[in-house]
């Protein structure tokens, strides 16, 4: 059974903060790494799709870095807005299936 | 609109009903995934179809579960005999092939078994 991980679970932060989450994944048989962003009521909306080790993608203030060959991806964001308040979920994609497999998601709540 | 569309939104159902869910997907999009989440955790795989073709089936889909894509177009997701265990958000997600295409959810089905 494939174990995809985030850290942390759950996370407060001020406005302006920046900030970082954690996705592990397993490092063998990788073939695509996508994180998306669910807020509340919402559909979960696609932040980025990462293939490459290495790669590092930003869009605005959000940005994050892949690393297969040990099994984890960051997400950063910086100056936190309100706005950014929401479940942040990595979904891993291996190269024996066409299913994703979702991590737990991390929950960012960002205080005004 | 021409996102991915889910029918109901909500459905509240007595335990041993037989509910049935509708994704309508992205038009041009080949894949479609369903998906369950229940509160705390990540959305879980059920089920996915290439086309009108169904290539993956969770195990912990049990036979009280059938999914169906008749045309390739829209899909279905029957849940069987419900049972409380059953009580989730249901989402349906679709794409095109290849490793760098993202899949795009609906808004999900949101179950509860009374």
């Amino acid at each position: 059974i494939l174990n995809v991980e985030q850290s942390p679970q759950s996370l407060h932060v001020q406005e302006g903060d920046s900030t970082n989450f954690t996705c592990s994944f397993p490092s063998s048989n990788f073939y695509a790494l996508h994180w998306y962003r669910w807020e509340t009521a919402k559909s979960p909306e696609a932040l980025f799709v990462m293939t490459l080790n290495g790669d590092e993608k930003k869009k605005g203030r959000i940005s994050a870095t892949l690393n297969t060959k040990e099994g984890y991806s960051y997400l950063y964001i910086k100056g936190s807005q309100p706005e950014d308040s929401a479940t942040y979920l990595c979904a891993f994609k291996g190269d024996y299936g066409q299913n994703f497999v979702f991590g737990p998601g991390t929950r960012l709540s960002v205080l005004p | 609109d021409t996102g991915v569309s889910q029918d109901p939104r909500h459905k509240i159902t007595k335990r041993g009903q037989n509910v049935t869910f509708r994704c309508d997907p992205i038009s041009e999009h080949n894949r479609l995934y369903w998906y369950r989440q229940t509160l705390g955790q990540g959305p879980e795989f059920l089920t996915y179809f290439q086309n009108e073709a169904q290539l993956e089936k969770s195990r912990l889909l049990s036979d009280r579960f059938s999914a169906e894509r008749p045309k390739g177009s829209f899909s279905t997701l029957e849940i069987q005999r419900t049972e409380q265990g059953d009580s989730a958000m249901y989402l349906c997600a679709s794409s095109l092939s290849g490793a760098g295409t993202e899949a795009f959810f609906g808004q999900g089905t949101r179950l509860t078994v009374v």
